[in-house]
């Protein structure tokens, strides 16, 4: 079984441009979620979709967006990037939107630089 | 305001010996607890999970430990082996709130041979 596939695994933006990640839930999970990694903040809750709906949303600003597609992949984006973005992105799918048990599973991430 | 936090940054222990990673939280409405374990370069890994109902499970060498009157959560690895050598890394979640996870900052762990 596929684990949960995200793309790209490495990037650098420019300042000021916008960055699309892609991601791939393991095969019959309906929930995912996107968190971002930075050394000073630990890993943040961006937003959470569920059956293409947006259910949950972290405390971010209006540049980072996020949807998803019928077939439960999700994509995230960030407009006009300022430095401070940099992180690793990662993506968590679930078959469930209850967010128990051991059914949370995470891919590796996309790491962005902003220069 | 973090509502999940892990105070110690890193903990070093002897391989053999008991690892004790701790979590706070402050949000009554947190009812279930996960530990997952986290390598550079990788996602987290689940590791065990708590309900608020319990107050301990175990699983292999992890147990998690729930003080809900403290709101406080604890991981024991034992015995610790050099494998374990990662992050860990608290997590709540509330009912009302899907699979939001709210993490903690993460303890790093060296377990030295």
């Amino acid at each position: 079984k596929a684990g949960v596939t995200q793309t790209p695994r490495y990037l650098i933006k420019t300042r000021g441009q916008q960055v699309t990640l892609s991601c791939s839930p393991i095969s019959g999970h309906r929930s995912v979620s996107w968190y971002q990694q930075t050394p000073g903040q630990g890993l943040q809750f961006l937003f959470e979709y569920f059956s293409e709906t947006q259910r949950n949303k972290g405390n971010f600003p209006g540049r980072f967006s996020g949807r998803q597609f019928s077939n439960s992949r999700s994509e995230m984006n960030v407009s006009t990037l300022e430095l401070g973005d940099s992180a690793l992105y990662l993506c968590a799918s679930s078959p469930t939107g209850t967010g128990r048990g051991n059914t949370i599973y995470f891919g590796e991430g996309s790491w962005l630089t902003v220069v | 305001d973090q509502q999940v936090k892990q105070n110690s940054p890193s903990l070093s222990v002897q391989e053999g010996r008991i690892s004790i990673l701790n979590c706070d939280y402050t949000n009554s409405m947190f009812d279930y607890f996960l530990w997952y374990k986290k390598y550079p370069a990788e996602g987290p890994t689940f590791l065990i999970s708590i309900s608020s109902i319990k107050d301990k499970n175990e699983d292999g060498r992890f147990t998690v430990f729930l003080n809900k009157s403290a709101k406080h959560l604890s991981l024991h690895i034992v015995p610790s082996q050099p494998g374990d050598s990662a992050v860990y890394f608290c997590a709540a979640s509330a009912l009302y709130a899907g699979n939001m996870l709210t993490f903690g900052g993460g303890t790093r762990l060296m377990v030295k041979p």
